[in-house]
């Protein structure tokens, strides 16, 4: 596709609630990246693939949180049982080279969570 | 410490005014640098990288000190459409989180 998509844009989960969100990366892109975004807050790094390998996940929260990408194009970032400290934008972007961020790359425009 | 801090602002300049963002950042192995903007409820988009000579895109100079390990913006004869948040991004090739972002500056630009 022309930029990367996220569905859902919005989402609202009730505490405890387990959450699913996708992202649709550019046509052949090799990196996709998550990020997590607060409010008042720059993006933090959550996890990292390169084609369909997650090769690094330092950047999740807990053991609730859980990211794939089978087929090395489409993500899914699976959040359970969400808590209130969950909500936030959580935004996916890709790069055509693995350079792991030496250019920058393309965000989508993200799913905003809100966990009540 | 953040590894990259900014100065939050708000910065409320008028139009046509020249307006500068600093940055620092701690992880001195960083290999690259960015400016992004980021527009209320939108995702960041890069605005400009940022060499080790300086760079310039139009209204827009950005300089690095890799000595002090610092990073600025400079937005010359500055427009209403350049309210947003400026989000200074640091990354370091080899380590786990390849791009650090800043907490960003705000900027208003007043009629």
């Amino acid at each position: 596709g022309a930029g990367v998509s996220q569905s859902p844009r919005y989402k609202v989960a009730k505490r405890g609630q387990d959450v699913a969100l996708r992202c649709d990366p550019i046509s052949g892109h090799v990196s996709l990246f998550w990020y997590q975004q607060a409010l008042g807050q720059g993006p933090e790094f959550l996890t990292y693939f390169q084609n369909e390998a997650q090769l690094d996940k330092s950047g999740l929260p807990s053991d609730r949180f859980f990211a794939e990408r089978p087929e090395g194009s489409v993500s899914t970032l699976k959040i359970q049982r969400t808590q209130q400290e969950d909500s936030a934008v959580y935004l996916c972007a890709s790069s055509l080279v693995p350079d792991r961020g030496v250019r920058g790359y393309t965000f989508g425009s993200g799913t905003r969570l809100t966990v009540v | 410490r953040k590894e990259v801090e900014q100065d939050p602002g708000p910065f409320n300049v008028p139009e046509g005014a020249t307006v500068a963002f600093n940055c620092t950042y701690s992880n001195s192995a960083s290999q690259s640098f960015f400016w992004y903007r980021q527009d209320c409820r939108k995702e960041p988009k890069l605005l400009m990288s940022v060499y080790s000579s300086g760079n310039e895109d139009g209204r827009f100079t950005a300089q690095l000190n890799r000595a002090s390990q610092y990073i600025s913006l400079l937005i010359r004869d500055s427009k209403l459409s350049d309210s947003a948040t400026y989000l200074c991004v640091v990354g370091s090739s080899g380590s786990a989180r390849q791009l650090t972002f800043g907490s960003g500056t705000q900027l208003t630009v007043l009629p």
